[in-house]
């Protein structure tokens, strides 16, 4: 069935340093592929999103690759700052006849000073 | 703010009882969808809504169900509300593939 799992469930990071999450996604159909942020006790907050005819997608300090043969995205933070840290979620979608979002487990990533 | 609204906030009730939550999706988007968050489960998908017509089916269980209006907002029942299913409970919209949510509903069954 349909499956996204996601690496590491925890990090820990300097302020200033990288932040990478891995997913892995087990419907080779899927071609739409979310980030979400969800601060504590907030709504998921969409912060980037890749589709299957694109290799990478950059905004600002975050950016996102995918690996279609692996099956594999990824998410990139760069120069981490204290108001990253949160729950980052990622997601896939395959457009048949509905555009449902599965999601992986959740990364709690927490920056320190 | 995404512009998705849900109602109530918070909602404390007892086993057994029945609730109903509520969903109004941005203006223009057709497609609503329901997702439950619980602490051991993380964000699963349980129903999708497009234009009046449920297009898709998740985990629901049968004691759930939900429908969508002709103004587009939708509403999610729960029945006989089990301790198990206190969550957070979050509706998002779309038009395309970008789907927003809402500051959802959080469900306490005492």
């Amino acid at each position: 069935g349909e499956n996204v799992e996601q690496h590491p469930s925890t990090l820990s990071v300097q302020e200033g340093d990288s932040a990478v999450i891995k997913c892995t996604y087990s419907d080779s159909a899927s071609n739409y592929f979310p980030w979400y942020k969800q601060e504590l006790g907030k709504r998921p907050q969409l912060i980037i999103d890749i589709r299957s005819n694109v290799g990478e997608k950059k905004d600002q300090r975050i950016a996102v690759t995918l690996n279609k043969t692996a099956k594999h995205f990824s998410l990139h933070i760069t120069e981490t700052q204290p108001e990253d840290s949160a729950v980052y979620f990622c997601a896939a979608s395959a457009s048949y006849n509905t555009d449902k979002l599965i999601f992986g487990t959740g990364t709690r990533l927490q920056v320190f000073p | 703010d995404s512009g998705v609204t849900q109602t109530p906030k918070h909602l404390i009730t007892a086993t057994g009882q029945r609730v109903t939550l509520r969903c109004s999706p941005r203006s223009g988007d057709l497609s609503v969808y329901w997702y439950q968050q619980s602490l051991d489960q993380g964000l699963q998908f349980l129903i999708q809504y497009y234009n009046g017509e449920e297009r898709a089916k998740g985990n629901i269980l049968e004691r759930f169900s939900a429908q969508q209006f002709p103004d587009l907002h939708s509403e999610l029942n729960l029945s006989s509300l089990e301790l198990g299913d206190s969550a957070l409970y979050f509706c998002a919209s779309s038009i395309s593939n970008e789907q927003f949510f809402g500051p959802g509903t959080r469900l306490t069954v005492l």
